[in-house]
């Protein structure tokens, strides 16, 4: 149980367009889900928190014009990266908080983003 | 000073090995302490999950938490080719409800065949 699906797992786009990542818990309710970017050899740096039904709360220094995040259900969030350059190619994972009897977060696979 | 610091590794040990990775923290309010262990491209699994200092044992990992020195480990026994992968260690202050976690670096570990 405590599944999180995420896609695309890899993805390349070219500079200038926009790229949706999905992230969907398949067998729970998730009323939180965070977004998190990897750079290689780096810890996860938490992009922004984002709540079921309003509007996600972003980490300092994180756009949030750039990183469109989007939690309409309590099963999928989606996080699109706008207007994408070279510099936005990184490894891009999500999380989501379970309910109960589980302790810590269970994260989706990731996204490898590439921008050429 | 960050506020959980690891050490990135790479270490190699041979299969069998006891291995010992570890994390220290500045802030004492955080409370609750996991590893997770990611491969490579992949996602990170929740290994260990640990409130209170002392030990937790699971099958070949032991989770060790030393509030009062700030220090975490994970002890993985009778090493296994199949464990070669970064391990995170990540920690909050709370356990409960939309808590953000803090994570390490990550230690890549390689056991060699």
């Amino acid at each position: 149980g405590a599944v999180v699906s995420q896609h695309p797992s890899r993805v390349i786009c070219k500079s200038g367009t926009s790229v949706k990542i999905e992230c969907r818990s398949l067998d729970f309710q998730a009323t939180t889900m965070f977004w998190y970017r990897q750079f290689p050899k780096q810890s996860l740096m938490l992009m922004a928190t984002s709540n079921e039904g309003s509007k996600a709360t972003y980490e300092q220094g994180v756009e949030k014009d750039k990183f469109l995040i989007n939690h309409a259900s309590l099963t999928l969030s989606t996080l699109t990266v706008t207007s994408a350059h070279p510099e936005d190619s990184s490894f891009y994972i999500c999380s989501a908080s379970v309910p109960t009897g589980y302790y810590g977060y269970t994260f989706g696979s990731g996204t490898r983003l590439t921008v050429v | 000073q960050k506020e959980v610091e690891q050490d990135p590794g790479p270490l190699s040990v041979p299969e069998g090995a006891i291995v010992s990775l570890n994390c220290t923290y500045s802030n004492s309010a955080f409370q609750y302490f996991m590893w997770y262990r990611q491969y490579s491209r992949k996602g990170p699994e929740l290994l260990m999950y640990t409130y209170s200092s002392g030990n937790k044992e699971d099958g070949r990992f032991t989770a060790q938490v030393d509030k009062s020195s700030k220090y975490i480990s994970l002890f993985i026994r009778d090493s296994q080719p199949s464990d070669s992968a970064t391990y995170l260690c990540a920690m909050s202050v709370s356990g409960a409800g939309s808590y953000q976690l803090t994570f390490g670096k990550g230690t890549k570990l390689s056991v060699i065949p």
